[in-house]
This record gives C-alpha cells, structure tokens and sequence, in this order.
C-alpha cells in the first residue's frame, strides 16, 4: 500500500528566509506525486505535480519541488516565504493505476511565519 | 463558478439524524472523489466515481454512509444515523479525464459536519 511521511507537524519561518518542507513516499512504482496548500477553512490548492520527465518541478506562488526516486522523497521549496504563505501544506501520493484508489496524504505540515 | 461547489458550507445536526452532502464538480470532469479530514485521522479517501460510477465503495467507512451521482455530474453523500465521530470536513474533489490516475484533482471548500 501507498504511504506518505510528512515529518514536520509545525514548521516556524522568518518572512524572507527559505523554506523547505519534506516527504517521503512508499510506493511499488513511478508515482504521481502532489502538494497541495489548504488556508483555513478552504479547499486544498494544487501547487504543483510530479508525473515523470524532469525531476525539478515549477509551481505556483514561487515553490518547486524536487523528486529524489533514491530517497523517496518529494521536499517542497521556496527561496524567500511572505506572510500569506502561512497555510497548511499537504504532500500526496496518486496511484498510476488509475484515479480509484484516490490520492494518499501525508498529515501535513503546518507554516507559521514570524515577521 | 468554475470551481468545485459543496453545499452546505456548515451543518450541524444532531446525533441520530441523517445528513446531505452534495457536491458540484467541475464542468466536464468525469472523475469525482469523496475525501473526509479529521483532526485525529487527516486526509481520508472515501469513493470515487467515474462517470456515474462507483467501481469500489470499501473506503467508506460504514455501511451508515452511501454516495451516488447522477447526470455525470452533481453527487451526494449521504450519513444515516449520524454518530459523534462523524464530525468532520468533507471534501469533494474533481479531474478532468485520463487514461490513468495523472490527472490532478481539484478540490472544493468542504462542508463541515458537526454532529451534537
């Protein structure tokens, strides 16, 4: 069975500095990979997907994402946080079988940034 | 909207009674989930349909809960004889067709279940 790790439940950010949030993933084979960013009392947000190809991803709000396949892990970055970027952020693992298994979760990790 | 639409926002009903939730996707989204997030359990997969089927119900998490969808497009999900442990944010997802599971999702506002 698929599985996702987000080790950090709360992570604290000067507004500025860099960010980096990680995941590591169990999965049989080539994942499809996510993250999402959920604002209280809202929806997730897409920001950003690993299918295959190049392993350094482009999202939106400025965070990319690298897919290390030797370490099974799928770290979001920022090179400098703003104070809206304060959310909590999911990392999620889609099975390449199709959509009917749904996406796997990881339990987040909860941003706070300190001005 | 273009967006996924979940009614109602907030609901709070007591223990015993059963709930509606229903969920609007994306226009020409063919995919449709059910996810329930919980502060004790996170982010959990309930149902997907594709089109207006559902091929696998095992992730609800009891026979009080039951989900349809018709049209291809609006779908409820429905608690009966809801229990204290049913409180949560229910949150409905939609994707645009694909041959496999790489088409990323697109979630709504939840509805948020208080069971008293």
């Amino acid at each position: 069975a698929q599985s996702v790790t987000q080790p950090d439940i709360h992570i604290t950010v000067s507004e500025g500095a860099s960010l980096e949030l990680r995941c590591n993933y169990s999965y049989g084979a080539t994942p499809y990979l996510f993250w999402y960013v959920q604002s209280p009392g809202q929806g997730l947000q897409l920001l950003l997907k690993y299918f295959s190809g190049d392993t350094l991803v482009q999202g939106i709000k400025g965070f990319e994402a690298e897919f290390k396949r030797s370490q099974s892990s799928f770290n979001l970055r920022k090179p400098s946080v703003h104070w809206s970027d304060a959310a909590e952020y999911f990392c999620a693992v889609g099975s390449s079988g199709g959509g009917a298994d749904g996406l796997t979760f990881g339990k987040g990790t909860h941003l706070i940034i300190q001005p | 909207g273009a967006g996924v639409s979940q009614s109602p926002s907030n609901k709070v009903t007591e223990k015993g009674k059963d709930v509606e939730l229903r969920c609007d996707p994306i226009s020409g989204h063919t995919a449709l989930y059910w996810y329930r997030q919980s502060l004790g359990q996170g982010l959990e997969f309930l149902i997907y349909f594709q089109g207006n089927s559902a091929p696998d119900k095992s992730g609800l998490p009891s026979d009080r809960f039951s989900a349809e969808r018709t049209g291809g497009s609006v779908s409820t999900l429905t608690i009966q004889r809801t229990q204290q442990e049913d409180s949560a944010v229910y949150l409905c997802a939609s994707s645009s067709p694909g041959s496999r599971g790489n088409q990323p999702q697109h979630f709504g506002d939840g509805t948020r279940l208080s069971i008293l």
